[in-house]
């Protein structure tokens, strides 16, 4: 079975400045999904990058982007510009790309912005 | 809707009693998830379902959870003589088909007293 680690459970970071938040995942399989959501207080998970195990190129999406070493079973996520919206539990999540569709989470990281 | 209703948002509810919670996923969305996040904790999977599929309900706690899903469209979630132990927010997410992008419900929070 697989399974998702995050080793982080609290971050914070200055308000502008750079946080990467890390996660490491374990599984036999070659191709599947790797996610990051964020959950504020609302507590609605917001996808906030999506990365195909198959595509070498990190995602980027705006502010956020991802080092995704696959070798290593790597998926960290690096936040810049850090905004006080950015507050949020930050959950890693895999995917299989075959068989069961279900998402396999972390534990989750919680991010402070200190202004 | 625009997004994935769930109702009630919160239910506080005594030991022993059954609570349903209900899911409205987006129209047209194939795949139906449910996932349970207790205090501090990531999310776990409880139950999906696909189309006319037979559902996957490996990530059912106990037999006193059960789900059903009612014309491919709404679920409901039921917890049978509930126990303190299944106090958690339970998360409810939709997907065009099981292999695209989900959208997550705001959840309902779950108090046993």
């Amino acid at each position: 079975a697989q399974t998702v680690t995050q080793s982080q459970p609290e971050m914070s970071v200055q308000e502008a400045e750079t946080v990467t938040l890390s996660c490491t995942y374990d599984t036999s399989e070659s191709d599947y999904y790797l996610f990051w959501y964020k959950q504020p207080p609302s507590r609605q998970m917001i996808l906030v990058i999506r990365q195909e195990a198959y595509k070498q190129q990190n995602a980027t999406e705006n502010r956020f982007s991802v080092n995704f070493q696959k070798a290593a079973k790597s998926f960290s996520l690096k936040i810049s510009d850090s905004q006080l919206g950015d507050a949020a539990m930050y959950f890693c999540a895999y995917r299989s790309v075959q068989g069961a569709q279900k998402l396999v989470f972390g534990q989750g990281t919680r991010l402070t912005i200190n202004p | 809707g625009a997004g994935v209703s769930q109702s009630p948002s919160n239910k506080v509810t005594e030991k022993g009693k059954d609570v349903e919670l209900r899911c409205d996923p987006i129209s047209g969305h194939t795949a139906l998830y449910w996932y349970r996040q207790s205090l501090g904790q990531g999310l776990e999977f409880l139950i999906y379902f696909q189309g006319n599929s037979a559902p996957d309900k490996s990530g059912l706690p106990s037999d006193r959870f059960s789900a059903e899903r009612t014309g491919g469209s709404v679920s409901t979630l039921t917890i049978q003589r509930t126990q303190q132990e299944d106090s958690a927010v339970y998360l409810c997410a939709s997907s065009p088909s099981g292999r695209g992008g989900y959208t997550f419900g705001s959840g309902t929070r779950l108090t046993v007293v």
